[in-house]
């Protein structure tokens, strides 16, 4: 089967503390992507990933990182220095950079308080 | 600042009516216009997409209209089904980026 699954689907964490998120895909496509979504604010770009080893800011990459040590896997970090890190986080990829047809995974939801 | 702006934010419609959301865009740098069909608790998956070049684009009971010159584009959902009860997004690509609307959130009553 192929995909992209992220996990956990729900993730509590306290205040202060990094959590990482995780997105693996099995299409061998070369992009990926980080999105957060909030309600009534649709979906908005972290940070996404060409190639290997390459990464760029989205809007909203305060408070973020990520790596792209390896082509499926594009692991997400929300750091203590994010503000209000309570999210749904989905993960994405594309078959090419060009980014026109987004491929997106089921989403972890993230609760810190 | 959202680059795509979409209303409604929901509606609601009875079976078999159809669904009408519209987008509205700036930028025309912008050149791949998808939409994005949401279920609560699910990833978004891409239900239909249009390029500038084409005013109007159908895939069953779903078609995306195109309005180049006034920069809008809308997506009509015919003979609505509740099983399209679902969160919609309209979507504009630039620079290997998609830039999302908010979203419209379309309950179909039987």
């Amino acid at each position: 089967d192929g995909g992209i699954t992220q996990s956990p689907k729900y993730l509590f964490r306290k205040e202060g503390q990094n959590v990482t998120l995780s997105c693996e895909q099995n299409l061998n496509h070369d992009a990926m992507y980080w999105y957060r979504q909030d309600p009534g604010q649709g979906l908005r770009l972290i940070y996404y990933s060409q190639i290997v080893n390459d990464f760029q800011k989205g809007d909203i990459a305060e408070g973020y990182s990520v790596s792209r040590e390896k082509k499926e896997s594009f692991p997400l970090t929300v750091t203590s220095a994010q503000k209000n890190p309570t999210a749904f986080y989905l993960c994405a990829s594309s078959i090419r950079t060009e980014a026109y047809e987004q491929y997106f995974g089921p989403g972890t939801r993230l609760t810190v308080t | 600042q959202q680059q795509v702006k979409q209303s409604p934010q929901s509606l609601i419609v009875q079976k078999g009516g159809i669904s009408i959301i519209n987008c509205a865009y700036e930028n025309t740098a912008f050149d791949y216009f998808p939409w994005y069909q949401q279920f609560p608790g699910k990833g978004p998956a891409l239900l239909i997409a249009i390029r500038p070049d084409v005013s109007e684009k159908k895939e069953g009971r779903f078609t995306i209209s195109f309005n180049k010159s006034a920069k809008q584009f809308s997506l009509h959902i015919m003979d609505s089904q509740p099983g399209d009860s679902a969160t919609y997004f309209c979507a504009a690509r630039n620079d290997y980026k998609l830039s999302f609307g908010a979203g419209t959130t379309v309950t179909v009553r039987a």
